[in-house]
């Protein structure tokens, strides 16, 4: 069984400001781990991915993620928010090398401030 | 635009109605899902289909819902006797083939209002 808990639905950062969006995830096998990030009235974009290479994954937008076994994270940060960073992000989990269906956290809103 | 695409975007229907909706993927990806995402909720897992064989379904997907996928390309979600709880985003996604690569690709998703 897997799951994903995304701590704080709302997050509000100045623009240029560090972002960082929380992500915990719960599972029996070893993860692959996704970011997803979602605009009004559109379907999911996928940011980055974690599938067992390098811990440290870089993603489209200057967003990346560092996996980290031992606290069962996968947060997702950006040095310097831009105004079009306001979005809902995702995180997801599936069970590693195979075809399983995303579990997703609830999603998170950010918010850039001028 | 070789993405997924999602008919229609929007369908709103009165309480009862049958309603269908339809997927189509990324041309050569043998895996389709369906999610529902509901306001302020991540998407939620609905069913997958390897080509055409329908091969998990969630026990969100109760007997008034009906998938397929038959030539292995398109797929339809068809809801019976709809609810004012079947309101949501339909969400579709498709990934490639190759072992150990579960990259989903969404479509826009079809957004249903049921009156």
């Amino acid at each position: 069984a897997q799951s994903v808990t995304q701590l704080g639905s709302h997050v509000s950062v100045s623009e240029g400001a560090l972002v960082l969006l929380r992500c915990n995830y719960s599972s029996s096998v070893p993860p692959y781990l996704f970011w997803y990030v979602q605009y009004p009235n559109q379907g999911l974009q996928l940011l980055l991915k974690y599938t067992s290479a390098a811990t440290l994954v870089k993603g489209i937008n200057g967003f990346e993620a560092e996996f980290k076994k031992s606290e069962t994270s996968f947060h997702l940060t950006k040095p310097s928010a831009h105004m079009s960073d306001a979005a809902e992000y995702f995180c997801a989990v599936s069970p590693s090398g195979s075809a399983r269906q995303l579990t997703f956290g609830s999603g998170t809103q950010l918010t850039v401030l001028p | 635009d070789t993405g997924v695409s999602q008919n229609p975007r929007h369908k709103i229907t009165k309480r009862g109605q049958n309603v269908t909706f339809r997927c189509d993927p990324i041309s050569e990806h043998n895996r389709l899902y369906w999610y529902r995402q509901t306001l302020g909720q991540g998407p939620e897992f609905l069913t997958y289909f390897q080509n055409e064989a329908q091969l998990e379904k969630s026990r969100l997907l109760s007997d008034r819902f009906s998938a397929e996928r038959p030539k292995g390309s398109f797929s339809t979600l068809e809801i019976q006797r709809t609810e004012q709880g079947d309101s949501a985003m339909y969400l579709c996604a498709s990934s490639p083939g190759n072992a150990g690569n579960n990259e989903q690709f969404f479509g826009p998703g079809t957004r249903l209002t049921v009156l």
